[in-house]
């Protein structure tokens, strides 16, 4: 079985502070996939990245970093000089990697963001 | 791209009734899921489509819930004989491969009273 935990249910900062969303997963796989969407008050889920089993580099995407640690099964998202848009609930989610499994995705509890003017 | 399209946007219906829902994938994504999201929670899944061969079904996809995706296009989910429980987001995505990111819609809203 797979799970994600978010344990962080509400993040308040202000703008232009640094903030890490917090992801860790239990999975029995030993290849899959980890993910991070946005959902702002819209209702539409944002795909924001994708990031394989194999690959434990870090990735920075402008203001968005993740940090993936096998180690710690934890896949942390940072938002550097946090802006007022990006102001939603956020998702981290998993997926296997066999034929079958790719994007049936379990996700996290989400973490609500919002940040100040 | 015109994105993932799902209609309606929002639905009132009162227990018991029947209702249905179309969600269109974009185009030559052969692959398309329905999750369901409930307030406050991430979105969980339902059930895909790998064209029109639903390949897989969650435990949470009760006796009244089904699903179809004729000619491996446009999708509908129907909820038979509603109950309160019911009431949520129903969201769809579709990705081109078994492999590539899913793309979702802005989901439909279902509201039993």
């Amino acid at each position: 079985a797979q799970k994600v935990t978010q344990a962080q249910t509400e993040i308040s900062v202000v703008e232009k502070e640094d903030v890490t969303l917090d992801c860790v997963y239990e999975t029995r796989d030993t290849t899959y996939y980890l993910f991070w969407y946005k959902q702002p008050p819209s209702g539409e889920l944002v795909f924001l990245i994708r990031r394989n089993s194999f690959d434990e580099q870090n990735e920075i995407s402008g203001r968005y970093s993740w940090n993936f640690q096998k180690s710690t099964s934890s896949f942390n998202f940072t938002i550097t000089a946090s802006q007022v848009v990006d102001s939603a609930v956020y998702f981290c989610a998993l997926s296997g990697l066999n034929d079958n499994a790719g994007n049936m995705l379990t996700f996290g509890g989400g973490t609500r963001l919002m940040v100040k003017p | 791209d015109t994105g993932v399209s799902q209609n309606p946007r929002h639905k009132i219906t009162k227990r018991g009734q029947n209702v249905t829902f179309r969600c269109d994938p974009i185009s030559e994504h052969n692959r398309l899921y329905w999750y369901r999201q409930t307030l406050g929670q991430g979105p969980e899944f339902l059930t895909y489509f790998q064209n029109e061969a639903q390949l897989e079904k969650s435990r949470l996809l009760s006796d009244r819930f089904s699903a179809e995706r004729p000619k491996g296009s446009f999708s509908t989910l129907e909820i038979q004989r509603t109950e309160q429980g019911d009431s949520a987001m129903y969201l769809c995505a579709s990705s081109r491969t078994q492999n590539t990111e899913a793309f979702f819609g802005q989901g439909t809203r279902l509201t039993v009273v």
